[in-house]
């Protein structure tokens, strides 16, 4: 059966610095791999998607990048926090998990930036 | 046009009663119906899905109603218990493309004992 990692669970980091998430999924080839971001009580946002290993779309310009150097791995990136990415990220991957393909998230991380 | 509106934004139910949860599109270039249910600190879970060619479908207590010509659908939750305190969150899916789901802004539910 397919699983998806995200690690760390949660993150403190002073505004200004660097930031790496990361997001693995088992069971799996070649799926389409997703950053969300959720804020306080809001909604999913989607930040990138990627189809394959070093393709990344961006849906929203910001301080965030993210790769994908591996077929099942997606990093999240940033080189200089800000306050206002403090948030819920959430890593998916779209695939077949019993009957139509869709969309299955991973566990999240919390980042606060301070 | 690629919204889906979602309401309310927030609803308190008492034990036992039934909470509706409502979205609706505009593409109809849509063909596939997600609901999910998060918990606080967790990642959303999949948690029924229907598509346009059926008008109803349950899975235990959860049921999604759809009206194809309205382009609206719904969740019910029969025999609400304080563990189905949660955000749900509906979602449109046009297939096959590469980018995500297309997500309702999400509905915090309350089960009050």
């Amino acid at each position: 059966s397919q699983t998806i990692h995200q690690w760390p669970a949660t993150l403190v980091q002073p505004v200004g610095s660097p930031l790496s998430l990361e997001c693995t999924v088992e069971g799996t080839s070649n799926p389409n791999l997703y950053w969300y971001r959720q804020a306080a009580g809001r909604g999913l946002q989607l930040l990138f998607y990627s189809v394959g290993i070093g393709q990344i779309s961006s849906e929203v310009p910001q301080n965030l990048s993210a790769s994908r150097p591996q077929d099942r791995q997606f990093i999240l990136s940033s080189k200089k926090l800000l306050l206002s990415d403090s948030g819920f990220y959430l890593c998916a991957w779209r695939g077949k998990a019993g009957g139509r393909d869709t969309q299955y998230f991973g566990p999240g991380t919390r980042l606060t930036v301070l | 046009q690629q919204q889906v509106k979602q309401s309310p934004q927030s609803l308190i139910v008492q034990k036992g009663g039934i909470p509706i949860i409502n979205c609706a599109y505009e593409n109809t270039a849509f063909d596939y119906f997600p609901w999910y249910q998060q918990f606080p600190g967790k990642g959303p879970a999949l948690l029924i899905a229907i598509r346009p060619d059926v008008s109803e479908k349950k899975e235990g207590r959860f049921t999604i109603s759809f009206n194809k010509s309205a382009k609206q659908f719904s969740l019910h939750i029969m025999d609400s218990q304080p563990g189905d305190s949660a955000t749900y969150f509906c979602a449109a899916d046009s297939g096959g493309g590469a980018d995500g789901l297309t997500f309702g802004k999400g509905t915090h539910l309350i089960i009050q004992p």
